[in-house]
C-alpha cells in the first residue's frame, strides 16, 4: 500500500496571506488527523476528520481549519498567517484498527516570513 | 486529560552500549501508548504500542517497552544501538474507547549514538 502523502513538501508564505496543505491518506483509512511541530511547543493536534466530519478539535485559533472529503483526502487551511505559524504540518490517517495507531506523512514544511 | 513527561531531552549513548528512553505519562482514563521515531526531514514512524494484555512490548529495530501501570511509565529500550538509531524519539499516548484517535507527545528525546 502506498503510504501517506502530503503536498506540498515545502512552502513559504509572507504574513497576512493564507495557505491551504493538503493529506491523502493510505488506501481504506478514513481517519485523518493533522498536527503541528514546532521547536517551542513539540507537537500538538489540530484536529481529527472521520467520513467528513470533524470530530475532535485541539486548542488552536479558528484561523486553523480543515475538511475532508469523499474519498477521505484532507486538507487544512490557515489564513491571515503569523510569524508563529510557521512549522512543521504533519498528517496522520487511521484505519481504525485497536487502538487508534496512526501513519504519519512526511509533513508540509511552512515558513513563513 | 492526558499529558506525556519524557525525562530526557537528550541522551547521547555509544554505539553497541544498550539505551534506556524514559517516559511517565498522567490521563484520568484508560489509554493506549505509543512510541513514535522521527529522522531528519521526515515524518513519525511508529515504533511499538501497548493497547492492553502483556506489559512487554516489542517493536520494530530490535526495540522494546515495558508498561508500568503502578508508576504510569512505558520506558523504551533497546539492548545494543547501532549509529543508524540515531533520531528523535516520541512517548505518546491517545484514550481509550473516546471515539477519537487524538495523540497526545512528550516533548520527544533526542538519541546521539557516538561511534
Amino acid at each position: 500500500k502506498a503510504g501517506v502523502t502530503q503536498t506540498p513538501r515545502y512552502l513559504i508564505k509572507t504574513r497576512g496571506q493564507q495557505v491551504t496543505l493538503s493529506c491523502s491518506p493510505i488506501s481504506g483509512h478514513r481517519s485523518v488527523s493533522w498536527y503541528q511541530q514546532t521547536p517551542g511547543q513539540g507537537l500538538q493536534f489540530l484536529f481529527e476528520y472521520f467520513s467528513e466530519t470533524q470530530r475532535n478539535k485541539g486548542n488552536f485559533p479558528g484561523r486553523f481549519s480543515g475538511r475532508q472529503f469523499s474519498n477521505s483526502r484532507s486538507e487544512m487551511n490557515v489564513s491571515t498567517l503569523e510569524l508563529g505559524d510557521s512549522a512543521l504540518y504533519l498528517c496522520a490517517t487511521s484505519g481504525g484498527t485497536s487502538g487508534g495507531e496512526q501513519y504519519f506523512g512526511p509533513g508540509t514544511r511552512l515558513t513563513v516570513t | 486529560a492526558q499529558s506525556v513527561t519524557q525525562l530526557d531531552s537528550q541522551v547521547p549513548v555509544f554505539e553497541e552500549a544498550p539505551v534506556e528512553l524514559r517516559c511517565n505519562y498522567s490521563s484520568s482514563v484508560s489509554v493506549y501508548l505509543f512510541w513514535y521515531v522521527q529522522y531528519p526531514n521526515q515524518g513519525l514512524q511508529l515504533l511499538l504500542k501497548y493497547l492492553s494484555g502483556s506489559t512487554l512490548v516489542k517493536g520494530i529495530n530490535g526495540f522494546e517497552a515495558e508498561f508500568n501501570k503502578s508508576q504510569t511509565s512505558f520506558h523504551l529500550r533497546k539492548p545494543s544501538v547501532h549509529i543508524s538509531d540515531t533520531a528523535e524519539y516520541f512517548c505518546a499516548v491517545s484514550p481509550y474507547g473516546a471515539g477519537s484517535y487524538q495523540l497526545t507527545f512528550g516533548k520527544g528525546t533526542k538519541l546521539s549514538v557516538i561511534p
